[in-house]
């Protein structure tokens, strides 16, 4: 089955910097790729995702690349600001979402 | 906006009893899952439900059983707590059809003592 690799499990960056989390999965017939964000106390929100028949995304600060041939897949956040620290989790899948798999999540803190 | 309630946010139980998380959503949605969450480990899939009165294993369901009776509502139920399985619970409901986004609860944060 599919496995996803997240890393790193923590990154501290300072206000204002950009942060890239990276994912890696093991199944080539994954097609879709979504990224969560869960605050505290909250469950994972859907901020963002990419279907294997796009290389990038972007939705104002957040953007997510994806290349297939590696397998690769990855997070990019700019202009980074307090509330943007959360744990965030990149997941993958096929056609369809029964067997989502999720990455084991990334600490993210934002430093005033 | 998807609404999925989780009717716990933090149950205290003692090991042995039968324990039941309850998981509504509002959209009509075809698909409900029940994760639970470990630090390091990510979100590990329970079970899911596909449609009313289906259900299917997923990763970890050895100690939990699930029921869906109607749509709307997805049932997790410990059949005998064990402290193994005190954990953070997290439900979700999917529209259904290729590549639709999962919609989560805040999760139950479950101790069995």
């Amino acid at each position: 089955g599919e496995n996803v690799e997240q890393h790193p499990s923590t990154l501290s960056v300072q206000e204002g910097d950009s942060a890239v989390i990276k994912c890696t999965y093991s199944d080539s017939a994954s097609n879709y790729f979504p990224w969560y964000k869960q605050e505290l106390g909250k469950g994972p929100q859907l901020i963002i995702d990419i279907r294997s028949n796009v290389g990038e995304k972007k939705d104002q600060r957040i953007a997510v690349t994806l290349n297939k041939t590696a397998k690769h897949f990855s997070l990019h956040i700019t202009e980074t600001q307090p509330e943007d620290s959360a744990v965030y989790f990149c997941a993958a899948s096929r056609w369809n979402n029964n067997d989502m798999r999720f990455g084991a999540g990334t600490r993210l803190t934002v430093k005033p | 906006d998807v609404k999925v309630t989780q009717s716990s946010r933090y149950l205290v139980k003692r090991t042995g009893e039968k324990v039941f998380l309850e998981c509504v959503q509002d959209m009509d949605h075809e698909n409900m899952f029940w994760y639970r969450q470990d630090p390091g480990l990510g979100l590990r899939l329970i079970y899911f439900s596909y449609d009313v009165k289906m259900k299917e294993k997923g990763d970890i369901p050895e100690g939990y059983s699930v029921s869906r009776e109607k749509k709307e509502r997805f049932s997790l139920i410990l059949e005998s707590a064990s402290t193994n399985q005190t954990s953070m619970y997290l439900c979700a409901s999917e529209r259904g059809g290729p590549n639709q986004p999962q919609h989560f609860g805040d999760g139950t944060r479950l101790s069995i003592l």
